[in-house]
């Protein structure tokens, strides 16, 4: 089946405790993204990737990390969290960078840094 | 910057009761327009999009929206609602800006009532 995946789904964590949260997809997709959702504020893009090793921030990108080195997986890494990371994550992916390619959403992380 | 405003936070209506959401959004060049829906304890879905053409377009499960160039809107219609319906709706637009990023608006909250 085809699907993005994210582990784990739910995260409770300290402030300044590294954690990464993996997402991975089975399609061949070239574009990556990761947005978290905030009452009030819907989605909003953290980082993307075009590519293998070809990654760019988003609109929120401070205090997150990411890499791609493989095509299938884009791991999200929180350095530092603190409080104000607190939110729904979300991974996605489409086929490629053309605008009129879908983009299909993992199922969320809900992660709380207390 | 792109942004996207949905009016209409929390919607209550009857099953076979038409429904109207309304999406505005703010972008100065080209963009895409989309609906997704995330169902109680579930991914996002894709509902419809709009690239260009017929500014008109169906999606899956009877919705439909439909683009308003002049008055910066992409509202969803569907003539006859359902309880299974009840779910999270959300409008986003992609601009042109290479990102390929989605800006979502808030959501609105459906709820059917049988």
């Amino acid at each position: 089946e085809a699907q993005v995946t994210q582990n784990p789904r739910y995260l409770i964590t300290v402030t300044g405790k590294k954690l990464t949260v993996t997402c991975s997809q089975n399609m061949n997709h070239e574009y990556m993204s990761w947005y978290r959702q905030d009452p009030g504020l819907g989605l909003r893009q953290i980082y993307y990737s075009m590519n293998v090793e070809v990654t760019d921030k988003g609109d929120v990108p401070e205090g997150y990390k990411v890499s791609r080195k493989e095509k299938r997986n884009f791991p999200l890494i929180l350095e530092s969290p603190s409080p104000n990371q607190t939110s729904l994550y979300f991974c996605a992916s489409s086929r490629g960078f053309v605008d009129t390619d879908t983009q299909y959403f993992g199922p969320g992380t809900r992660l709380t840094v207390l | 910057a792109q942004s996207v405003s949905q009016h209409n936070h929390h919607v209550i209506l009857s099953e076979a009761a038409s429904l109207e959401l309304g999406c505005n959004y703010s972008y100065g060049g080209t963009v895409n327009l989309f609906w997704y829906v995330q169902y109680p304890g579930q991914h996002l879905q894709l509902l419809l999009k709009y690239f260009s053409g017929d500014p008109l377009v169906k999606g899956i499960k009877g919705f439909e929206a439909e683009f308003i160039k002049s008055k910066f809107s992409f509202n969803l219609r569907k003539p006859s609602v359902q309880w299974s319906d009840t779910a999270e709706y959300f409008c986003a637009v992609m601009g042109d800006t290479g990102r390929r990023a989605l800006t979502f608006g808030s959501g609105t909250r459906l709820q059917v009532q049988p």
